[in-house]
Protein backbone atom coordinates (compact mmCIF):
# COMPACT_ATOMS: atom_id res chain seq x y z
CA UNK A 1 0.00 0.00 0.00
CA UNK A 2 1.31 3.67 -0.86
CA UNK A 3 1.89 5.62 2.32
CA UNK A 4 3.92 8.67 3.24
CA UNK A 5 4.52 8.80 6.93
CA UNK A 6 6.15 11.93 8.58
CA UNK A 7 7.83 12.94 11.84
CA UNK A 8 7.41 13.97 14.25
CA UNK A 9 3.40 15.25 14.03
CA UNK A 10 4.52 18.15 15.75
CA UNK A 11 7.05 20.39 16.67
CA UNK A 12 7.55 23.34 19.21
CA UNK A 13 11.08 25.48 18.62
CA UNK A 14 12.48 28.35 19.76
CA UNK A 15 12.75 31.43 17.18
CA UNK A 16 16.52 31.53 15.55
CA UNK A 17 16.95 27.82 15.89
CA UNK A 18 17.15 25.31 13.23
CA UNK A 19 14.94 21.99 13.07
CA UNK A 20 14.51 18.99 10.93
CA UNK A 21 11.56 17.22 9.53
CA UNK A 22 11.34 13.56 8.22
CA UNK A 23 9.43 11.80 5.80
CA UNK A 24 9.38 8.14 5.49
CA UNK A 25 7.30 6.53 2.15
CA UNK A 26 6.47 3.23 0.72
CA UNK A 27 5.42 4.42 -2.65
CA UNK A 28 5.60 2.74 -6.13
CA UNK A 29 6.49 3.67 -8.75
CA UNK A 30 8.43 7.09 -7.88
CA UNK A 31 8.33 10.16 -10.07
CA UNK A 32 9.00 12.97 -7.13
CA UNK A 33 9.05 13.92 -3.85
CA UNK A 34 7.53 17.18 -2.87
CA UNK A 35 7.72 19.28 0.46
CA UNK A 36 4.74 22.15 0.80
CA UNK A 37 3.99 24.61 3.62
CA UNK A 38 0.51 25.04 4.82
CA UNK A 39 -0.57 27.69 7.20
CA UNK A 40 -3.70 27.30 9.16
CA UNK A 41 -6.63 28.12 7.23
CA UNK A 42 -5.07 28.38 3.59
CA UNK A 43 -3.60 26.35 0.88
CA UNK A 44 -0.87 24.30 0.99
CA UNK A 45 2.87 26.34 -0.83
CA UNK A 46 4.99 24.56 -2.51
CA UNK A 47 8.79 24.14 -1.30
CA UNK A 48 10.36 21.94 -3.03
CA UNK A 49 10.21 19.54 -5.85
CA UNK A 50 12.64 17.02 -6.21
CA UNK A 51 13.25 13.73 -8.66
CA UNK A 52 14.89 10.32 -8.31
CA UNK A 53 18.40 11.97 -9.05
CA UNK A 54 17.92 14.71 -6.80
CA UNK A 55 19.33 14.40 -3.43
CA UNK A 56 19.36 17.87 -2.20
CA UNK A 57 17.46 20.96 -3.21
CA UNK A 58 17.42 24.25 -1.10
CA UNK A 59 15.05 27.16 -1.06
CA UNK A 60 16.16 30.22 1.09
CA UNK A 61 16.19 28.49 4.40
CA UNK A 62 14.67 25.15 3.80
CA UNK A 63 16.36 22.94 2.38
CA UNK A 64 14.98 19.29 1.44
CA UNK A 65 17.40 15.76 1.23
CA UNK A 66 16.23 12.85 -0.77
CA UNK A 67 17.80 9.05 0.10
CA UNK A 68 15.91 7.18 -2.80
CA UNK A 69 17.39 4.36 -1.68
CA UNK A 70 16.21 3.85 1.82
CA UNK A 71 13.27 5.74 0.56
CA UNK A 72 13.54 8.99 2.87
CA UNK A 73 13.63 12.51 2.87
CA UNK A 74 13.91 15.74 5.16
CA UNK A 75 13.22 19.23 5.19
CA UNK A 76 16.17 20.86 7.23
CA UNK A 77 14.64 24.87 8.26
CA UNK A 78 17.48 26.79 9.49
CA UNK A 79 17.26 29.59 11.35
CA UNK A 80 13.64 29.98 11.54
CA UNK A 81 11.24 33.01 12.01
CA UNK A 82 7.52 32.98 13.62
CA UNK A 83 6.50 33.05 10.17
CA UNK A 84 7.59 29.27 9.79
CA UNK A 85 5.14 28.52 12.28
CA UNK A 86 2.36 26.41 9.90
CA UNK A 87 2.14 22.36 8.74
CA UNK A 88 4.56 20.94 6.75
CA UNK A 89 3.52 17.81 4.29
CA UNK A 90 5.27 15.98 2.46
CA UNK A 91 3.92 14.31 -0.77
CA UNK A 92 4.95 11.72 -3.06
CA UNK A 93 4.31 11.63 -6.74
CA UNK A 94 3.19 8.38 -8.06
CA UNK A 95 3.81 8.74 -11.78
CA UNK A 96 1.57 11.84 -12.24
CA UNK A 97 -0.21 14.38 -10.90
CA UNK A 98 -3.34 12.14 -10.45
CA UNK A 99 -1.47 9.92 -8.18
CA UNK A 100 -0.24 12.38 -5.08
CA UNK A 101 -0.10 10.28 -2.07
CA UNK A 102 -0.19 12.83 0.47
CA UNK A 103 1.27 12.91 4.34
CA UNK A 104 -0.07 14.32 7.56
CA UNK A 105 1.74 16.78 7.61
CA UNK A 106 4.36 17.91 10.60
CA UNK A 107 2.97 20.93 12.51
CA UNK A 108 6.14 23.43 13.66
CA UNK A 109 5.36 25.89 16.15
CA UNK A 110 7.92 28.71 16.54
CA UNK A 111 8.11 30.97 19.48
CA UNK A 112 9.58 33.90 19.96
CA UNK B 1 -1.99 31.48 -3.63
CA UNK B 2 -1.05 32.01 -7.15
CA UNK B 3 -3.49 33.26 -8.62
CA UNK B 4 -6.44 31.09 -8.02
CA UNK B 5 -9.29 31.96 -6.46
CA UNK B 6 -11.85 30.45 -4.27
CA UNK B 7 -15.22 31.80 -3.04
CA UNK B 8 -16.93 31.77 -0.60
CA UNK B 9 -13.87 31.29 2.51
CA UNK B 10 -16.93 29.48 4.83
CA UNK B 11 -19.77 28.40 3.63
CA UNK B 12 -22.65 27.19 6.03
CA UNK B 13 -25.57 24.97 4.57
CA UNK B 14 -28.18 22.95 6.05
CA UNK B 15 -28.67 19.20 5.32
CA UNK B 16 -30.06 18.33 2.16
CA UNK B 17 -29.35 21.36 0.54
CA UNK B 18 -27.07 21.07 -2.77
CA UNK B 19 -24.10 23.95 -2.68
CA UNK B 20 -21.44 25.31 -5.48
CA UNK B 21 -17.82 26.08 -4.79
CA UNK B 22 -16.06 28.63 -7.17
CA UNK B 23 -12.80 28.07 -8.26
CA UNK B 24 -10.99 30.31 -10.45
CA UNK B 25 -7.65 30.75 -11.78
CA UNK B 26 -5.65 33.04 -14.20
CA UNK B 27 -2.77 31.28 -14.67
CA UNK B 28 -3.29 29.40 -17.89
CA UNK B 29 -3.17 26.48 -16.34
CA UNK B 30 -5.04 23.55 -18.16
CA UNK B 31 -5.35 21.08 -15.19
CA UNK B 32 -7.58 21.48 -12.34
CA UNK B 33 -8.18 19.69 -9.28
CA UNK B 34 -10.32 19.97 -6.32
CA UNK B 35 -9.43 18.30 -2.68
CA UNK B 36 -10.76 18.11 0.61
CA UNK B 37 -9.14 18.00 3.75
CA UNK B 38 -10.23 16.40 6.90
CA UNK B 39 -8.42 16.43 10.10
CA UNK B 40 -5.98 13.46 10.68
CA UNK B 41 -6.37 12.66 6.82
CA UNK B 42 -3.88 13.54 4.15
CA UNK B 43 -5.55 15.78 1.27
CA UNK B 44 -8.04 13.57 -0.88
CA UNK B 45 -8.76 14.00 -4.53
CA UNK B 46 -12.13 13.92 -5.62
CA UNK B 47 -12.18 15.40 -9.37
CA UNK B 48 -9.38 16.38 -11.84
CA UNK B 49 -10.07 18.24 -15.09
CA UNK B 50 -7.16 17.72 -17.51
CA UNK B 51 -8.18 20.06 -20.36
CA UNK B 52 -11.76 22.10 -20.97
CA UNK B 53 -14.91 19.79 -21.21
CA UNK B 54 -12.96 17.07 -20.02
CA UNK B 55 -13.05 15.73 -15.82
CA UNK B 56 -12.44 12.37 -14.31
CA UNK B 57 -13.89 11.29 -11.23
CA UNK B 58 -10.60 10.96 -8.34
CA UNK B 59 -10.47 9.05 -5.21
CA UNK B 60 -13.96 10.25 -3.36
CA UNK B 61 -15.75 10.89 -6.35
CA UNK B 62 -19.14 10.09 -4.84
CA UNK B 63 -21.52 12.80 -4.07
CA UNK B 64 -20.25 15.43 -5.53
CA UNK B 65 -20.07 17.26 -9.09
CA UNK B 66 -17.77 19.31 -11.78
CA UNK B 67 -17.84 20.83 -14.65
CA UNK B 68 -15.16 22.68 -17.09
CA UNK B 69 -17.18 24.61 -19.38
CA UNK B 70 -13.62 27.51 -19.72
CA UNK B 71 -10.22 26.99 -18.82
CA UNK B 72 -10.44 29.65 -16.11
CA UNK B 73 -13.13 28.07 -14.25
CA UNK B 74 -13.94 24.56 -12.51
CA UNK B 75 -16.67 25.09 -10.24
CA UNK B 76 -17.28 21.97 -7.86
CA UNK B 77 -20.99 21.31 -6.24
CA UNK B 78 -21.16 19.44 -2.94
CA UNK B 79 -24.61 17.69 -3.20
CA UNK B 80 -27.05 16.07 -1.28
CA UNK B 81 -26.09 12.72 -1.52
CA UNK B 82 -22.51 13.37 -0.19
CA UNK B 83 -22.65 11.86 3.49
CA UNK B 84 -20.25 13.53 4.90
CA UNK B 85 -19.72 16.87 3.18
CA UNK B 86 -18.55 19.24 6.10
CA UNK B 87 -14.39 19.67 5.10
CA UNK B 88 -12.32 22.53 3.91
CA UNK B 89 -11.93 22.44 0.13
CA UNK B 90 -9.00 23.18 -1.97
CA UNK B 91 -8.44 23.66 -6.01
CA UNK B 92 -5.64 23.60 -7.15
CA UNK B 93 -4.41 23.79 -11.16
CA UNK B 94 -1.13 23.18 -12.65
CA UNK B 95 0.12 23.44 -16.37
CA UNK B 96 0.52 20.62 -18.95
CA UNK B 97 -2.02 18.64 -18.00
CA UNK B 98 -1.38 15.66 -15.39
CA UNK B 99 2.79 15.62 -16.15
CA UNK B 100 4.05 14.57 -13.15
CA UNK B 101 6.88 17.36 -12.72
CA UNK B 102 4.55 20.28 -12.77
CA UNK B 103 3.62 21.30 -9.48
CA UNK B 104 0.35 22.59 -8.52
CA UNK B 105 -0.48 25.60 -7.39
CA UNK B 106 -3.11 25.78 -4.44
CA UNK B 107 -6.14 28.32 -3.77
CA UNK B 108 -7.19 29.66 -0.13
CA UNK B 109 -9.47 26.91 0.32
CA UNK B 110 -13.18 26.72 1.06
CA UNK B 111 -14.17 26.04 4.81
CA UNK B 112 -18.00 24.45 4.31
CA UNK B 113 -19.83 23.45 7.14
CA UNK B 114 -23.33 21.53 7.28
CA UNK B 115 -25.54 21.35 9.78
Amino acid sequence: KNQVEQSPQSLIILEGKNCTLQCNYTVSPFSNLRWYKQDTGRGPVSLTIMTFSENTKSNGRYTATLDADTKQSSLHITASQLSDSASYICVVNAGNNRKLIWGLGTSLAVNP
Amino acid sequence: DGGITQSPKYLFRKEGQNVTLSCEQNLNHDAMYWYRQDPGQGLRLIYYSQIVNDFQKGDIAEGYSVSREKKESFPLTVTSAQKNPTAFYLCASSTQGLADTYEQYFGPGTRLTVT
